[in-house]
């Protein structure tokens, strides 16, 4: 199946520092990728759409200048989640779709995710 | 009204039985439905897709649709432990050029014991 890589796994930041987390498609190029947040007991929120050579869309109630979403590649896009704070402290995912043998029409396949702590 | 409604559990069924996982949606031009598994501290894996109402089986996961009633469903046969998890229910918002969009519900938490 198609697989999607997110690094780093985990990360631990001061509180004013900036964070990047890399989404890669291992296997496949990603027309489109997603980045999600996920809290506590909380289902996944969408938080913006990437797609590659262009501007990312935001969901509304998200900063894009707080996270910012580079798609430089088929195979990577880039969330920077610029000056931390506590309250961003959460569990960062990002999907992908892409023309891949085996993959049925509209399935996202997921990032393990990155696991964001701010101090 | 939410758009995507899950009960969020927890379910508790024992090992072997059926687990019945129910999700209702608001719009009614969604299209495309379906169902990931979450375990504790992981990202979701997709389980099943489907598109048209009725049945679609794949090994012991059954999905269901009725777009109708704007329900879909995921039956778990042979329910075992590994399969406690969270599952979430996603369904591709008919959202003119953002076709791709998931909305997700909840998710319901099930619990298989042994």
């Amino acid at each position: 199946g198609a697989v999607v890589s997110q690094h780093p796994s985990r990360v631990i930041c001061k509180s004013g520092t900036s964070v990047k987390i890399e989404c890669r498609s291992l296997d496949f190029q990603a027309t489109t990728m997603f980045w999600y947040r996920q809290f506590p007991k909380q289902s996944l929120m969408l938080m913006a759409t990437s797609n590659e050579g262009s501007k990312a869309t935001y969901e509304q109630g998200v900063e894009k200048d707080k996270f910012l979403i580079n798609h430089a590649s088929l195979t990577l896009s880039t969330l920077t989640v610029t000056s931390a704070h506590p309250e961003d402290s959460s569990f960062y995912i990002c999907s992908a779709i892409g023309h891949f043998s085996g993959s049925a029409r509209n399935e996202q396949f997921f990032g393990p995710g990155t696991r964001l702590t701010v101090l | 009204q939410k758009e995507v409604e899950q009960n969020s559990g927890p379910l508790s069924v024992p090992e072997g039985a059926i687990a019945s996982l129910n999700c209702t949606y608001s719009d009614r031009g969604s299209q495309s439905f379906f169902w990931y598994r979450q375990y504790s501290g992981k990202s979701p894996e997709l389980i099943m897709s489907i598109y048209s109402n009725g049945d679609k089986e794949d090994g012991r996961f059954t999905a269901q649709l009725n777009k109708a009633s704007q329900y879909v469903s995921l039956l778990i046969r042979d329910s075992q432990p590994s399969d406690s998890a969270t599952y979430l229910c996603a369904v591709k918002r008919n959202s003119g050029g953002s076709n791709y969009k998931l909305t997700f519900g909840k998710g319901t938490l099930l619990t298989v014991n042994p």
